[in-house]
């Protein structure tokens, strides 16, 4: 699966956009992009996925560009339980291939 | 989204005993599940895969007669940390895939396990 790069944290005032990069670069064309998010102490929470086409749900929009090299995932009004580890991973659809976990990128939401 | 449970949420045992955590799908069929270790201020490792019925594939460098797993139906997962050590010490968090959610990747709340 191809690796993906993220800033290891981000601020972000409560209540503003949380936009979060994800660089993508080898990323081949039958594999998805997920994004999940880890709160302390808890099991990973699934936000979103994608192939090539944005996608949007109660949670968050993910934006993929045309070459599918990066991503973005954007939490639209962020508020202070959105503070964690937001993992991006890519990984083909199917078949027994787990998800591999990079550093992620530390989200601290801020009064 | 689906849900997967573990039990117990958090243990505490004696160094040489041997520990069993369970791992369900509540409302899906898990043709795969996977277990993770994750240490303090560490991003999640992945030990094995298993699919039901079958034998699970281990990580590198993951003692398969130390984490027995069982993957013996499409809703239950067992892992049993044999002989516990103080260095086994860790959060694990299991995770499970099924083709009822288009093959998501669905994960535990994790289990604290603490060796003394």
């Amino acid at each position: 699966d191809a690796k993906t790069t993220q800033p290891p944290s981000m601020d972000c005032a409560e209540g503003r956009a949380a936009n979060l990069p994800c660089n993508h670069s080898t990323i081949s064309g039958n594999e998805y992009v997920y994004w999940y998010r880890q709160i302390h102490s808890q099991g990973p929470q699934y936000i979103i996925h994608g192939l090539k086409n944005n996608e949007t749900n109660e949670m968050a929009s993910l934006i993929i560009t045309e070459d599918r090299k990066s991503s973005t995932l954007i939490l639209p009004h962020a508020t202070l339980r959105d503070t964690a580890v937001y993992y991006c991973i890519v990984r083909g659809y199917s078949g027994n291939t787990p998800l591999v976990f990079g550093k992620g990128t530390r989200l601290s939401v801020i009064a | 989204g689906a849900v997967v449970s573990q039990h117990p949420s958090r243990v505490i045992c004696k160094s040489g005993t041997s520990v069993k955590i369970e791992c369900r799908s509540l409302d899906f069929q898990a043709t795969t599940m996977f277990w993770y270790r994750q240490f303090p201020k560490q991003s999640l490792m992945l030990m094995a895969t298993s699919n039901e019925g079958s034998k699970a594939t281990y990580e590198q460098g993951v003692e398969k007669d130390k984490f027995l797993i069982n993957h013996a139906s499409l809703t239950l997962s067992t892992l049993t940390v044999t002989s516990a050590h103080p260095e086994d010490s860790s959060f694990y968090i299991c995770s499970a895939r099924g083709t009822g959610y288009g093959e998501t990747q669905y994960f535990g709340p994790g289990t604290r396990l603490l060796v003394l």
